[in-house]
């Protein structure tokens, strides 16, 4: 089982749409989350980081579930714009919080 | 602007070259990585840096070293390059990890396409 895991897709959502992604990880000793955003081939970059209360940033909610160990995306409101790759990271505790694991992305597609 | 370059854009090498890929960063950042990723395998470590002249192995460090002389620098060395080493590589930098910090994510270079021929 991979330690970050995410569903590939592609979502394909309407402009306006509200689409989730989840994210599962393994390591329940986990200590810090994040959602980053890859454009098709650019670099990752920090879109939020995933606080234990669930944080929101604009039209952006991120939520965590430790319980469960998965992490969430809400977008709201879909803009064109919003079209690309999902990239969720976990950083375990474990690890002394050196080395950021990455799960391998969701592609999200908007149409006009 | 904070900022994390890497060299090249795009590097084409002939199987059993040596290839140096450098990554300097500007925000005076502890840590330092080197990342490779290729499709549905996501991003994977290959090396990572702690300190200057410190290194350490991330999951997939064979057939690759580096050097960390400077604490903006971080190079990444193809010993003898290989054509499964084509890919994706991506340098990336973060503050040291402790209290707030682990909340800070990384920020990655613009990465390097290589291919080996």
């Amino acid at each position: 089982r991979k330690e970050v895991e995410q569903d590939p897709g592609p979502f394909n959502v309407p402009e306006g749409a509200t689409v989730a992604f989840n994210c599962t990880y393994s390591n329940s000793a986990s200590q810090s989350f994040f959602w980053y955003r890859q454009d098709c081939r650019k670099e990752p970059k920090l879109l939020m980081s995933v606080y234990s209360s669930g944080n929101e940033d604009g039209r952006f909610t991120a939520q965590l579930n430790r319980a469960s160990q998965y992490i969430s995306l809400l977008i709201r409101d879909s803009k064109l714009s919003d079209s690309a790759t999902y990239l969720c990271a976990v950083k375990p505790y474990s690890t002394g919080g050196f080395k950021t694991i990455f799960g391998a992305g969701t592609r999200l597609f908007v149409k006009a | 602007d904070v900022k994390v370059t890497q060299s090249s854009r795009y590097l084409v090498k002939r199987t059993g070259e040596k290839v140096f890929l450098e990554c300097v960063q500007d925000m005076d950042h502890e840590n330092m990585f080197w990342y490779r990723q290729d499709p549905g395998l996501g991003l994977r470590l290959i090396y990572f840096s702690y300190d200057v002249k410190m290194k350490e192995k991330g999951d997939i460090p064979e057939g690759y070293s580096v050097s960390r002389e400077k604490k903006e620098r971080f190079s990444l060395i193809l010993e003898s390059a290989s054509t499964n080493q084509t890919s994706m590589y991506l340098c990336a930098s973060s503050l040291p990890f402790g209290g707030q910090k682990n909340n800070y994510g990384y920020t990655f270079g613009s990465g390097t396409r290589l291919t080996v021929v």
